[in-house]
């Protein structure tokens, strides 16, 4: 599986812009890069994907780099409630068996202060 | 929409003891997945089923027996509780085109 390397941790204030980083330099043309975040005893929730191109959603934007060996997770303006820990993951697309799996790393932990 | 349910959300087990996780997802999906969590780690994959009828292991399946029992439901069985059991469980639910994947609330398990 191609891994994907993040920050433990990072620190944001409220209401400014957070940009959480991943490292993904073995990524494969097949690969999506998707981020989930894990709000405490909660399970993990999906946040946004993509593939080559930026994507937005009404929780975030992802920016991917033209080479596709980094991307960036955009929080506009950080609340409180996106105190979490951020997971950025590879995954093919779903063909069935282990390929379409989800495989976590140890994402990066976001503190917002007020 | 209830989503991903998972029964019980908390457990207390002697070692040795045996126990089954319950999953049930209501939106169709053809694959569903039983994760671990220690504390601080991120998630470990423990068994998967891709489709109704078909079942098949994770990174950490040992300790662990799994069943599909239909397309709703997805159970993770502890036949002889260990204290290295000792973890929060979470199931999830993915649709084969719909890639966006949902989880339950997870289940405390505490072996001791």
């Amino acid at each position: 599986d191609a891994k994907t390397t993040q920050p433990n941790s990072m620190e944001s204030n409220e209401e400014e812009p957070v940009h959480l980083p991943c490292n993904h330099s073995t990524i494969s043309g097949t690969d999506y890069i998707h981020w989930y975040r894990q709000l405490p005893s909660q399970g993990p929730e999906y946040v946004i994907h993509g593939l080559t191109s930026n994507v937005n959603n009404r929780m975030a934007s992802l920016a991917i780099a033209e080479d596709r060996k980094s991307s960036t997770l955009i929080l506009h303006r950080a609340t409180l409630r996106d105190a979490a820990v951020y997971y950025c993951i590879l995954k093919e697309l779903y063909y069935g068996g282990s390929q379409g799996n989800l495989i976590f790393g140890k994402g990066t932990k976001l503190s917002v202060k007020p | 929409n209830a989503g991903v349910t998972q029964t019980p959300k908390f457990q207390v087990l002697k070692t040795g003891q045996s126990m089954t996780l319950q999953c049930a997802q209501d939106m169709n999906h053809n694959s569903m997945y039983w994760y671990r969590q220690d504390p601080g780690m991120g998630l470990r994959l423990i068994y998967y089923s891709a489709s109704e009828g078909t079942t098949d292991k994770g990174e950490v399946p040992n300790g662990y027996n799994v069943s599909r029992l239909n397309k709703r439901e997805f159970s993770l069985r502890l036949e002889s509780a260990a204290p290295s059991q000792t973890s929060v469980y979470f199931c999830a639910s993915l649709d084969r085109i719909n890639t966006e994947a949902f989880f339950g609330q997870g289940t405390r398990l505490t072996v001791v």
